[in-house]
C-alpha cells in the first residue's frame, strides 16, 4: 500500500482559499486519491476523490499532477467549520480496496 | 436509511475479558471495514470483507476476529481484551473498491 506524507497542521483564516498537499511517491497504476475529513468525536466524511487532472465538486477540487505522486485538495472561502483533520489516501484500484490512512492534516481556521 | 451504524457507542472492559461490536450497514454495500483510531493518530485497518461470509486481515489484526454472516453485518471480536485495545473502532462500508468508504460513528473501548 502507498505511504502518504502530509503537513501535520495548517492555519487560515475564514474566507481565504487553503491548498493542502499531499505526498504518494509509490503510488500505483490503479489506485485512486481520495479525501476525507474528520471532525473530533466522529467518523471520517468523503470529500472528493479522483484519479489524474483535476476533479471539481461542491465542496472542494483535486489537482493530480501527470506523474500522480502527489495530490493537492483545495478548499475555497474556508469557514471556521472546516476546522477539521484532513486525509489523503491512496488505493482502491486493487487489494480489496485497502487504503493506508496516514496521520492527516489538522486545519485550524481562525475568524 | 440509517446508513452505517455501530454498537455499543462506549464500553469499558477489564484485561481480560471479551466482546463484540456490532457494525450494520443498510446500503447494501459489498465491502466493510474495521478500523481502529488512537489519540492524536490516523485510522489503522484491523480487518476487512470483501462480501458475506469473507473476512481478511489489514494491517493490525492481532487480537481481533472478525465474522461476515450476513451481508450487512460485520462483527469484531475481542477475545482476551489488553490495556492496549483501548481505542476508538471505526466502521466501513463501500458499494466497491471504488466508491468512497461510509463511516459509522465510532466506538469508544477503554481496557482497564
Amino acid at each position: 500500500l502507498a505511504k502518504t506524507t502530509q503537513p501535520i497542521s495548517m492555519d487560515s483564516y475564514e474566507g481565504q482559499e487553503v491548498n493542502i498537499t499531499c505526498s504518494h511517491n509509490n503510488i500505483a497504476t490503479n489506485d485512486y486519491i481520495t479525501w476525507y475529513q474528520q471532525f473530533p468525536s466522529q467518523g471520517p466524511r468523503f470529500i472528493i476523490q479522483g484519479y489524474k487532472t483535476k476533479v471539481t465538486n461542491e465542496v472542494a477540487s483535486l489537482f493530480i499532477p501527470a506523474d500522480r505522486k502527489s495530490s493537492t485538495l483545495s478548499l475555497p472561502r474556508v469557514s471556521l467549520s472546516d476546522t477539521a483533520v484532513y486525509y489523503c489516501l491512496v488505493g482502491g484500484g486493487t487489494n480489496a480496496g485497502k487504503s493506508t490512512f496516514g496521520d492527516g492534516t489538522t486545519l485550524t481556521v481562525k475568524p | 436509511n440509517a446508513g452505517v451504524t455501530q454498537t455499543p457507542k462506549f464500553r469499558v472492559l477489564k484485561t481480560g475479558q471479551s466482546m463484540t461490536l456490532l457494525c450494520a450497514q443498510d446500503m447494501n454495500h459489498e465491502y466493510m471495514y474495521w478500523y481502529r483510531q488512537d489519540p492524536g493518530m490516523g485510522l489503522r485497518l484491523i480487518h476487512y470483507s470483501v462480501g458475506e461470509g469473507t473476512t481478511a486481515k489489514g494491517e493490525v489484526p492481532d487480537g481481533y476476529n472478525v465474522s461476515r454472516l450476513k451481508k450487512q453485518n460485520f462483527l469484531l471480536g475481542l477475545e482476551s481484551a489488553a490495556p492496549s485495545q483501548t481505542s476508538v473502532y471505526f466502521c466501513a462500508s463501500r458499494v466497491d473498491r471504488f466508491y468512497e468508504q461510509y463511516f459509522g460513528p465510532g466506538t469508544r473501548l477503554t481496557v482497564t
